[in-house]
């Protein structure tokens, strides 16, 4: 069965900060990965999304992703934080062939502190 | 455009008793998918419908039940309530037929279960 783990459950980092949170999946075959926000208060919405070719991937906000096909991992990445980005992150996966049903990781609570 | 949206936004029932909660999807889309979000998870897949069918399921036993209707907005049914199904359910639609049919969420529904 597919999985995806999230490494870190809370984050806390201070503006300007770089960040990274980890994300590693199983599962064997063709995935498109994905990585959700929910704002306080909010939606969850779309940060970024693989589907092939370049593994390094950029999203809305100044997020970026690598996918390393070798580690079985999608992790997400932004150079310098915003007292904004304070948000629940979650990872998610599907497999190709599955049409659209999501794997969420655990989710990872950022705190940005001003 | 209008968004997903879904309703009620709270709900407070006892253990036992069956609850029905609805989604609109948003304009174009024709998939509905249903997850549930315990308090400190990611959202777990309930089901699928495509074109007034399921199509695909998580591991969720036959008392949560769904509903699709020709304007593609759906129901989730969920009978003989227990305390475990106390969580946030979230709706998302999509548009079958594209590389990836990005799921957008809509708000959820917080269902308590005294």
């Amino acid at each position: 069965a597919q999985s995806v783990s999230q490494h870190n459950h809370h984050v806390i980092l201070s503006e300007a900060a770089s960040l990274e949170l980890g994300c590693n999946y199983s599962y064997g075959g063709t995935v498109n990965l994905f990585w959700y926000v929910q704002y306080p208060g909010q939606h969850l919405q779309l940060l970024l999304k693989y589907f092939s070719g370049d593994p390094l991937v950029k999203g809305i906000k100044g997020f970026e992703a690598e996918f390393i096909k070798s580690k079985f991992s999608f992790n997400l990445r932004k150079p310098s934080v915003q007292w904004s980005d304070t948000a629940e992150y979650f990872c998610a996966v599907t497999a190709h062939n599955q049409g659209g049903k999501l794997i969420f990781g655990q989710g990872t609570e950022l705190s940005v502190k001003p | 455009e209008t968004g997903v949206t879904q309703s009620p936004t709270h709900l407070i029932k006892t253990r036992g008793q069956q609850v029905t909660l609805r989604c609109s999807s948003q304009s174009g889309h024709n998939t509905v998918s249903w997850y549930q979000q315990a308090l400190g998870q990611g959202p777990q897949f309930i089901f699928q419908y495509y074109r007034e069918e399921e199509n695909g399921r998580g591991n969720f036993p036959p008392r949560f039940s769904g509903l699709q209707f020709p304007n593609y907005s759906s129901e989730l049914n969920v009978n003989a309530l227990e305390l475990d199904d106390s969580a946030l359910y979230l709706c998302a639609s999509s548009s079958r037929g594209q590389t990836y049919n990005e799921q957008f969420f809509g708000p959820g529904t917080r269902l308590t279960v005294l």
